[in-house]
């Protein structure tokens, strides 16, 4: 069965840098993407990039552009997500999902994500 | 990116049918039939209920419908059961190749 098993909760302070594992297992990894979703306490859900497993082409929310770097070690089947520059707000719960969508040859068209990992809660605290 | 617009909070009986709508525009929710709904109980990781507007993923009850209609996509539930309570997320794939969610919708059955 396919499972996301992520890494455990970071306690950073502002300035530092995050960076958060993603292992999957029961699928073949380069045939799908992974993408991370964050959620700060008491809010919604939000889109923060994704990449290909295939071939580490990656699709950054233009929020967080120049600020997050999402990459892969197909060796192990595990994916990662780091975010540097650290502020209070980014304080949440990181999320790794598997891929769904039309993968061509230089990314993917994103269309919705089947399975989750359990979450990794990041807080930024002086 | 903006966000997509749900409401914040419905509610219904158990046996009764809600509707969660999530609008959006004509670059994502209007243009392509790649939205999804995701449910997330209390401490959980979002799960998967509908995806490319109507479909569901197995395992998920036929409870669970959804639709679309212009820049609006629908979520509805009927036969409304206590497990149902969560919130509810829509999503959408966006012409920039990109993903945005809704808000969220907290579910409450009374």
């Amino acid at each position: 069965q396919v499972q996301l098993v992520q890494s455990g909760a970071e306690v950073k302070k502002p300035g530092a840098s995050v960076k958060v594992s993603c292992k999957a297992s029961g699928y073949t990894f380069t045939s799908y993407g992974i993408s991370w979703v964050r959620q700060a306490p008491g809010q919604g859900l939000e889109w923060m990039g994704w990449i290909s497993a295939y071939n580490g082409n990656t699709n950054y929310a233009q929020k967080l552009q120049g600020r997050v770097t999402m990459t892969t070690d197909t060796s192990t089947s595990t994916a990662y997500m780091e975010l540097r520059s650290l502020r209070s707000d980014d304080t949440a719960v990181y999320y790794c999902a598997r891929l769904m969508g039309d993968y061509y040859g230089s990314g993917i068209k994103p269309y919705y994500f089947d399975y989750w990992g359990q979450g990794t809660l990041v807080t930024v605290s002086s | 990116q903006s966000a997509l617009t749900q409401p914040a909070s419905v509610s219904g009986s158990p046996g009764q049918s809600i509707t969660i709508s999530c609008t959006g525009t004509s670059s994502d929710v209007g243009g392509y039939n790649y939205v999804s709904w995701y449910q997330q109980h209390p401490g959980k990781a979002p799960k998967l209920m509908i995806y490319d507007v109507s479909n569901r993923p197995s395992g998920v009850s036929n409870r669970f419908s959804g639709s679309k209609s212009g820049n609006t996509a629908s979520l509805t539930i009927s036969g409304l059961q206590a497990e149902d309570e969560a919130d509810y997320y829509c999503s959408s794939y966006t012409s920039s190749s990109t993903q945005v969610f809704g808000g969220g919708t907290k579910l409450t059955v009374l």
